[in-house]
């Protein structure tokens, strides 16, 4: 693998479930972030990781729980979601830190909450 | 919170014609990349702008900082279908409404 992987790439879940999206990245870097995207904003930044810190967290519900192991993945725990979080789910790495440089994105998980 | 604002939010034409996309910001920008965004994937770097003034050419794109580092453009010369998606401007964590560009063969 290379990259920025995702997985899994559809996902459909209830409102009651709970689900974890996984983020791999296989470049070495050592900031990660999770970013939805959605009809209403294009990229709307949700949590950013730096040596495995979180060092943002941009004002998103608890029922996103985001879960960093060690540099190389990066997790997003999900749980009683509602049909607005309904979205695709793009993770993302780069080299540097997370202020500023090239950020290498996965092809993202599209979700559905029924 | 800085605001970038891209226009237009749509755009469609034909093969072989050019056109200008836009990125605004409420403030200076420190840097400016240009993303581009294909269906089914994730977005891909295009050019890094730093100095205001700077323009960068990339094949048939033309990439613009403004003197004053508060707006940018990228200028598509000879579009081609491939050139279709969405095409993102970004600041650090920060990035633009986006434009959809479609390129009818």
């Amino acid at each position: 693998e290379t990259g920025v992987t995702q997985t899994p790439r559809h996902l459909v879940m209830g409102m009651t479930n709970k689900k974890s999206l996984k983020c791999e990245q296989h470049l070495g870097h050592n900031a990660m972030y999770w970013y939805k995207q959605s009809a209403k904003k294009p990229l709307e930044l949700m949590f950013v990781y730096s040596l495995e810190e979180r060092v943002e967290n941009n004002s998103v519900p608890s029922r996103f729980s985001p879960e960093c192991p060690n540099s190389s993945h990066l997790f997003l725990h999900l749980h009683t979601l509602q049909p607005e979080d309904s979205a695709l789910y793009l993770c993302a790495s780069s080299q540097d830190g997370p202020w500023g440089g090239e950020q290498f994105f996965g092809p993202g998980t599209r979700l559905t909450v029924l | 919170t800085q605001l970038l604002e891209q226009s237009p939010q749509f755009l469609s034409i034909q093969e072989g014609e050019n056109l200008t996309v836009y990125c605004n910001s409420s403030s200076v920008f420190s840097s400016l990349q240009w993303y581009r965004q294909e269906p089914g994937e994730g977005p891909v770097l295009l050019v890094t702008v730093v100095t205001g003034g700077e323009v960068k050419k990339l094949k048939r794109l033309t990439f613009q900082f403004g003197d004053a580092r508060k707006d940018s453009s990228l200028h598509i010369t000879a579009a081609q279908p491939g050139d279709t998606g969405l095409y993102l401007c970004n600041e650090k964590l920060t990035f633009g409404t986006g434009t959809r560009l479609t390129i009818i063969p």
